[in-house]
């Protein structure tokens, strides 16, 4: 149990496009959602929380009308990037937490902007 | 100062080697622990808790010091298939955030 799927894998887009990733629980219910970015030999950095039918909440320095979170339902947050331009270019990894200190990765999204 | 700091490695072992490494973080308040793997592009998943008596999983032995705030990670019998970066997680707070190292790489050779 504890799967959770993140879609698409890996997206390649040209600067000035919005790219939305996917993250869902597929056998639980997520009470809280994460995206981190970590880019190459560096950590996992925190983006934002995300708690279903709430705003997110942006760590220091994470631009919120850049990365748009929504979180519908207790199985699926999204985040878009908009106006991707090539510093954005990162591993996108998000988690899910059913209560706990937990968290449950999806497989990452890998975003190259040209 | 960082909130978790790991020394990155690389460790260099041949397989059925011991390897250890340690993990020190900064905020006294800290509750959780975890050691996490990430192999290479991939996401990082939980290789085991942390508890404050220590715990073994396998060929994994984990140890936390709290006075001194580190956790260890001591992998034996090494397998060509441990080689991974190993994640040190500390969870600070009430709210499931979770703060990351940078990662310690082990590579295991044989």
């Amino acid at each position: 149990g504890a799967v959770v799927s993140q879609h698409p894998s890996w997206v390649i887009c040209k600067s000035g496009t919005s790219v939305k990733i996917e993250c869902r629980s597929l056998d639980f219910q997520a009470t809280t959602m994460f995206w981190y970015r970590q880019f190459p030999k560096q950590s996992l950095m925190l983006m934002a929380t995300s708690n279903e039918g709430s705003k997110a909440t942006y760590e220091q320095g994470v631009e919120k009308d850049k990365f748009l979170i929504n979180h519908a339902s207790l199985t699926l947050s999204t985040l878009t990037v908009t106006s991707a331009h090539p510093e954005d270019s990162s591993f996108y990894i998000c988690s899910a937490s059913r209560g706990e200190n937990i968290q449950y990765f999806g497989a990452g999204t890998r975003l190259s902007v040209l | 100062r960082k909130e978790v700091e790991q020394d990155p490695g690389p460790f260099n072992v041949p397989e059925g080697a011991t390897v250890a490494f340690n993990c020190t973080y900064s905020n006294s308040a800290s509750q959780s622990f975890f050691w996490y793997r990430q192999d290479c592009r991939k996401e990082p998943k939980l290789l085991m808790s942390v508890y404050s008596s220590g715990n073994e999983d396998g060929r994994f032995t984990a140890q936390l010091n709290r006075a001194s705030q580190y956790i260890s990670l001591l992998i034996r019998d090494s397998k060509l298939s441990d080689s991974a970066t190993y994640l040190c997680v500390v969870n600070s707070g009430g709210d499931y955030k979770l703060s990351f190292g940078a990662g310690t790489t082990v590579t295991v050779r044989a």
